[in-house]
């Protein structure tokens, strides 16, 4: 069983629907990270987590720590939200460990 | 604009060859990474730095090695390509575990034939 998986694996929504992508673990963190890949590649920070919840513009992202779990919620979606969204999670020997990725297909 | 920048967005190689992929950061980072990713398997390290000249396996290094001797500059070495290290190569950078503190490149697809 992966340490860190992530649910959705694929996901298609229209646009203006809110979306949220789930993320369980089962080890012990420090920190949790909500990464973006856009098709190409690259890859870019959201949001790093150790509690609560936190919100940059459309996206919000929250942890519940005694549950295992976060999420990562996009409130009226657009076609360029589509990309991949990765969870990634810091564990207790400061080693990152990554979910597979979950990819969101925002359709016009 | 800070940046992590891979020296080439798309590779072919021949089996065999020694090949080089070179990541740059300007934000003074000491932790510089190097991990492949492939479809199913998701992001896997091969090999971190914490310091200039400092290296550490990470769960997958068989088959690379890597060069730190600028604090900006990391090198992943593929000392004979072959065909199953085809793949998507992402470098990372980080100082602290911080928000927007760690910081990707775009990514080098490699090809090896």
């Amino acid at each position: 069983k992966n340490e860190v998986e992530q649910s959705p694996q694929n996901l298609t929504a229209q646009e203006g629907e809110f979306i949220t992508i789930n993320c369980s673990y089962s080890v012990g963190i420090s920190a949790l990270h909500w990464l973006q890949q856009h098709p190409g590649g690259g890859i870019v920070s959201l949001f790093m987590l150790s509690s609560g919840k936190k919100k940059h513009g459309r996206l919000i992202a929250t942890i519940n720590i005694q549950e295992k779990h976060s999420s990562l919620h996009i409130t009226a979606s657009h076609p360029r939200d589509s990309a991949v969204y990765i969870c990634a999670v810091l564990n207790r020997d400061d080693k990152i460990i990554f979910g597979k990725g979950t990819r969101l297909h925002i359709l016009p | 604009d800070v940046k992590v920048t891979q020296s080439s967005r798309y590779l072919v190689k021949r089996t065999g060859e020694k090949v080089f992929l070179e990541c740059v950061q300007d934000m003074d980072h000491e932790n510089m990474f190097w991990y492949r990713q492939d479809p199913g398997l998701g992001l896997r390290l091969i090999y971190f730095s914490y310091d200039v000249k400092m290296k550490e396996k990470g769960d997958i290094p068989e088959g690379y090695s890597v060069s730190r001797e600028k604090k900006e500059r990391f090198s992943l070495i593929l000392e004979s390509a072959s065909t199953n290290q085809t793949s998507m190569y992402l470098c990372a950078s980080s100082s602290v575990w911080v928000d927007y503190g760690y910081t990707f490149g775009s990514g080098t697809r490699l090809t090896v034939v």
